[in-house]
C-alpha cells in the first residue's frame, strides 16, 4: 500500500531564508508527483507537476526534485516571503492521487 | 479562462435540508472528483467520475450522492443534511491519462446547524 510522508509537519522561518520541504513515498511505481499549496480554509493550488521520468521542475522561486528510485521528492523555496505561509501538500499519482499529511509553513516578517 | 468553479463558497443550513454543491470545469476534463476535508485534517476521496454517466464511490464512505450528466458538471447532493456533514468539500478534475495533474476548485465550506 502506497504511503506518503511529509517532514517536517510544521516549519517556521524568518523571511528571506531558503528552505526545503521533504516528501517520501513507499512504492516507486508512480506516474507523477504533484506539489500543492493550501491556504487556510481554501482549495488546493497546484505548484509543480513532475512526471515519473523527470528529475525536477522549476517555477519562479520554487524547484521540485524527484528521485523515484529512493521514493523521495523535495520542494525548494528560495528567498521565502510571508506570502509563502501556507500548508504544502505532496501527492503521488498511482492511478489515484495519494496525499501526504502536509507541511505547514510560517514565514515571519 | 479554463478553470474549475465551486458554488457556493460558504453554506450554513439547517438539519434535514436538502443541499446541492455545484462543481463545473471548463477544461474539458474527463475525470472529476469530490474530496472531503475537515479543518487541519487530510483530504478524503468520497466520489469520482471518469466520464458522463459514470460515477463511483471513493475511499471514504459518504451519505452524499453525485451525478455526471454533462462532462463539465459534477454536482454533489445531500438529501438530508446533518451536523456530521459539516466539513469542507473540494472538487477536482484531471484529463484522462497518466501524465496529467489535478486541478482543484476553491472549495465549499458547509456548516449544518
Amino acid at each position: 500500500k502506497q504511503e506518503v510522508t511529509q517532514i517536517p509537519a510544521a516549519l517556521s522561518v524568518p523571511e528571506g531564508e531558503n528552505l526545503v520541504l521533504n516528501c517520501s513515498f513507499t512504492d516507486s511505481a508512480i506516474y507523477n508527483l504533484q506539489w500543492f499549496r493550501q491556504d487556510p480554509g481554501k482549495g488546493l493550488t497546484s505548484l509543480l507537476l513532475i512526471q515519473s521520468s523527470q528529475r525536477e521542475q522549476t517555477s519562479g522561486r520554487l524547484n521540485a526534485s524527484l528521485d523515484k528510485s529512493s521514493g523521495r521528492s523535495t520542494l525548494y523555496i528560495a528567498a521565502s516571503q510571508p506570502g509563502d505561509s501556507a500548508t504544502y501538500l505532496c501527492a503521488v499519482f498511482t492511478g489515484k492521487l495519494i496525499f501526504g499529511q502536509g507541511t505547514t509553513l510560517q514565514v515571519k516578517p | 479562462e479554463a478553470d474549475i468553479y465551486q458554488t457556493p463558497r460558504y453554506l450554513v443550513i439547517g438539519t434535514g435540508k436538502k443541499i446541492t454543491l455545484e462543481c463545473s470545469q471548463t477544461m474539458g476534463h474527463d475525470k472529476m472528483y469530490w474530496y472531503q476535508q475537515d479543518p487541519g485534517m487530510e483530504l478524503h476521496l468520497i466520489h469520482y467520475s471518469y466520464g458522463v454517466n459514470s460515477t463511483e464511490k471513493g475511499d471514504l464512505s459518504s451519505e452524499s450522492t453525485v451525478s455526471r450528466i454533462r462532462t463539465e458538471h459534477f454536482p454533489l447532493t445531500l438529501e438530508s443534511a446533518r451536523p456530521s456533514h459539516t466539513s469542507q468539500y473540494l472538487c477536482a478534475s484531471s484529463a484522462a491519462g497518466e501524465n496529467y495533474g489535478y486541478t482543484f476548485g476553491s472549495g465549499t465550506r458547509l456548516t449544518v446547524v
